[in-house]
């Protein structure tokens, strides 16, 4: 399987819930981001969280990273119908791959009015 | 900043046909990517550059393919002869990759959306 693996593949929810998406990846990381994509859309860098550190937030957006576990997890809350979009998570091992992120398959959100 | 530009946005083309997609990186970037996104594949890195030189094209799918960067404000990619299992979207990335390497923020561009015929 690849690294940076999102679950669930789909989540549907209610707007004004909160959406909770989990990532795992396998080796060693320098940092983990996530990236959202609108349909028809390139990848928008959302947050970036270093392996040094266990939690971050950037507006309705927290992110947390247990790299004991190899995982991360991006939680939105209080979600708006305009949140509907594909997460991915994506993975920077540091110099076993050169300046490259590996992306996992993505999580994909609908956020119903 | 304008961002990082693709041309074109589509591309529809017949099979055998050479196509080419450009981009133009952020500038003041020194990294620049290659992506294929597709239904079954998902999002797959094709080629990137560093400053300019091509570091992995362990993900260009054949000898079809080819990439180039001749300066820091330009890459094409390039299918000749193009098949219809080439039909994906493309999208170009770049970012600044800080002394000692590492990865920072990606930043895409629209993607060019290929079909071949």
């Amino acid at each position: 399987s690849q690294q940076g693996e999102e679950d669930p593949q789909a989540l549907s929810i209610q707007e004004g819930e909160n959406a909770t998406m989990n990532c795992s990846y396998k080796t060693s990381i320098n940092n983990l981001q996530w990236y959202r994509q609108n349909s028809g859309r390139g990848l928008v860098h959302l947050i970036l969280i270093r392996s040094n550190e266990r939690e971050k937030h950037s507006g309705r957006l927290r992110v947390t990273l247990d790299t004991s576990k190899k995982s991360s997890s991006l939680l939105i809350t209080a979600s708006r119908a305009a949140d509907t979009a594909s997460y991915f998570c994506a993975t920077d091992a540091g110099s076993t791959s050169g300046s490259r992120l590996t992306f996992g398959e993505g999580t994909q959100l609908t956020v119903n009015p | 900043d304008a961002g990082v530009i693709q041309s074109p946005r589509h591309e529809v083309t017949e099979m055998g046909q050479e196509v080419t997609l450009r981009c133009k990186p952020i500038s003041g970037h020194n990294s620049l990517f290659w992506y294929r996104q597709t239904m079954m594949r998902g999002l797959e890195l094709l080629i990137y550059f560093n400053n300019n030189v091509p570091i992995d094209d362990s993900g260009m799918p054949e000898d079809r393919f080819s990439a180039k960067m001749p300066n820091a404000s330009f890459s094409t990619l390039k299918i000749q002869p193009s098949e219809p299992r080439d039909s994906a979207v493309y999208f170009c990335a770049s970012s600044l990759v800080p002394f000692g390497g590492g990865q920072e923020t990606q930043y895409f561009g629209p993607g060019t959306r290929l079909l071949v015929l």
